[in-house]
């Protein structure tokens, strides 16, 4: 069966400081990769999806990016982070070609 | 075109009754509707989805109506439970190649006990 497992759980970390938050899946290979951003009381804005190593598409200009440097490994980056970068960060996976996105437990930035 | 309205933002429902969210959808190329079922702190759950080919989906409590013509579908939630309290959230898909959700704002439900 898959699994998605995303880390660190929680962080506090203070403005001006560098963000790296990882998302891996288990048990298929080739899988579309998302990240998305839950503010708090909010819905979720999708910021990154990738379809293949490599390949990454952003889908809101900010001061965030992604990389996928293996077929299971999505890495979602920061140099500088921002008050406004606080929030729940979400990763989801999807079989290639099939809709259904599955979510990991998210990882609660917080950003002082 | 590529919103999903959702409503109500919040509902009360008591135990045993049935609970109704519904969304709103524009762009007719959408053709995957799910409905995700989000606890406090843990990532959103899949909980039932439809395509715009069938009218209507259920499975166990979880029903899904689908109007086509309207652009609009439907959770009916059957003799809500309070362990039913969550927030939910509809999302709608259909770009091509990337299987990308456009969600919509969530509704939190709350079933008395």
């Amino acid at each position: 069966s898959q699994t998605i497992h995303q880390w660190p759980a929680t962080l506090v970390q203070p403005v001006g400081s560098p963000l790296s938050l990882e998302c891996t899946v288990e048990g298929t290979s080739n899988p579309n990769l998302y990240w998305y951003r839950q503010a708090a009381g909010r819905g979720l804005q999708l910021l990154f999806y990738s379809v293949g190593i490599g390949q990454i598409s952003s889908e809101v200009p900010q001061n965030l990016s992604a990389s996928r440097p293996q077929d299971r490994q999505f890495i979602l980056s920061s140099k500088k982070l921002l008050l406004s970068d606080s929030g729940f960060y979400l990763c989801a996976w999807a079989t290639s070609g099939i809709y259904e996105q599955y979510f990991g437990p998210g990882t609660r930035l917080t950003v002082t | 075109q590529q919103q999903v309205k959702q409503s109500p933002q919040s509902l009360i429902v008591q135990k045993g009754g049935i609970s109704i969210i519904n969304c709103a959808y524009e762009n007719t190329a959408f053709d995957y509707f799910p409905w995700y079922q989000q606890f406090p702190g843990k990532g959103p759950a899949l909980l039932i989805a439809i395509r715009p080919d069938v009218s209507e989906k259920k499975e166990g409590r979880f029903t899904i109506s689908f109007n086509k013509s309207a652009k609009q579908f439907s959770l009916h939630i059957m003799d809500s439970q309070p362990g039913d309290s969550a927030t939910y959230f509809c999302a709608a898909s259909g770009t091509s190649g990337t299987y990308k959700y456009i969600f919509g704002t969530g509704t939190r439900l709350k079933v008395l006990a």
